[in-house]
């Protein structure tokens, strides 16, 4: 089966950094995404790993390591604005294509 | 914005009656999905189509039904609704999921609420 984990909530502080883990145990890995949802929305795209190492984005950074089946999103300089549910995703390969298999997502508080 | 529309945006119906829910894309992407999200459980993969025709199971596909006779449109249909399938429905659209440029995109999802 497939099973992916991340913390179900965080609280930190605004100007602060955090960071989010995502364990995951799949077949046919092929690649992590991460997510960010606010309440009452669409999840919107943040990154994609699917080689080992560190993808920069901006105040958004996303680890991936694939013989340990970790990653972790990196929030720097945070905003009351990151407020929001980030998802952690496993890209699985399948006879009949390519599907995204989510975690439970990390609710993240930022706080004054 | 990824051009993906999804109707209705919220429905309320009783147990026991036909649903069908539309995704409608303007992208031409080759990949569609649809997810149930409810609390405590995230998103769960219901159906997803690889191409016209070609379609597939996801991990809670049942008591639903999908059908893709053209590019654009993904149907997703409660054959029965139950109350157990009131959740918030999120279509899903990528034209190549394994590539960096093309993730999955999300429709604004509907709100279906079973009595």
């Amino acid at each position: 089966g497939q099973n992916i984990d991340q913390p179900t909530e965080m609280t930190a502080t605004e100007g602060a950094i955090v960071q989010i883990n995502c364990t995951y145990q799949t077949s046919g890995f092929n690649g992590l995404f991460w997510y960010q949802q606010h309440a009452g929305e669409a999840p919107t795209f943040l990154s994609y790993n699917v080689l080992d190492g560190l993808e920069e984005k901006g105040r958004f950074s996303s680890f991936l390591s694939r013989s340990k089946g970790y990653s972790y999103l990196l929030l720097k300089e945070l905003q009351m604005k990151d407020s929001a549910s980030y998802l952690c995703a496993a890209l699985i390969l399948t006879g009949g294509g390519n599907k995204l298999t989510f975690g439970t997502g990390t609710q993240l508080k930022v706080e004054l | 914005d990824a051009g993906i529309t999804q109707s209705p945006r919220h429905k309320v119906t009783e147990t026991g009656t036909p649903v069908t829910l539309r995704c409608h894309q303007t992208e031409n992407h080759r990949y569609m999905y649809w997810y149930r999200q409810d609390p405590g459980h995230g998103l769960r993969l219901i159906h997803y189509s690889y191409g016209v025709k070609d379609t597939d199971k996801g991990e809670v596909s049942d008591g639903y039904s999908v059908s893709r006779s053209k590019t654009e449109d993904f149907l997703l249909t409660l054959e029965s609704a139950t109350s157990s399938q009131t959740s918030v429905y999120f279509c899903a659209i990528s034209e190549s999921p394994g590539r960096k440029n093309s993730p999955l995109h999300f429709g604004n999802g509907t709100r279906l609420t079973v009595t």
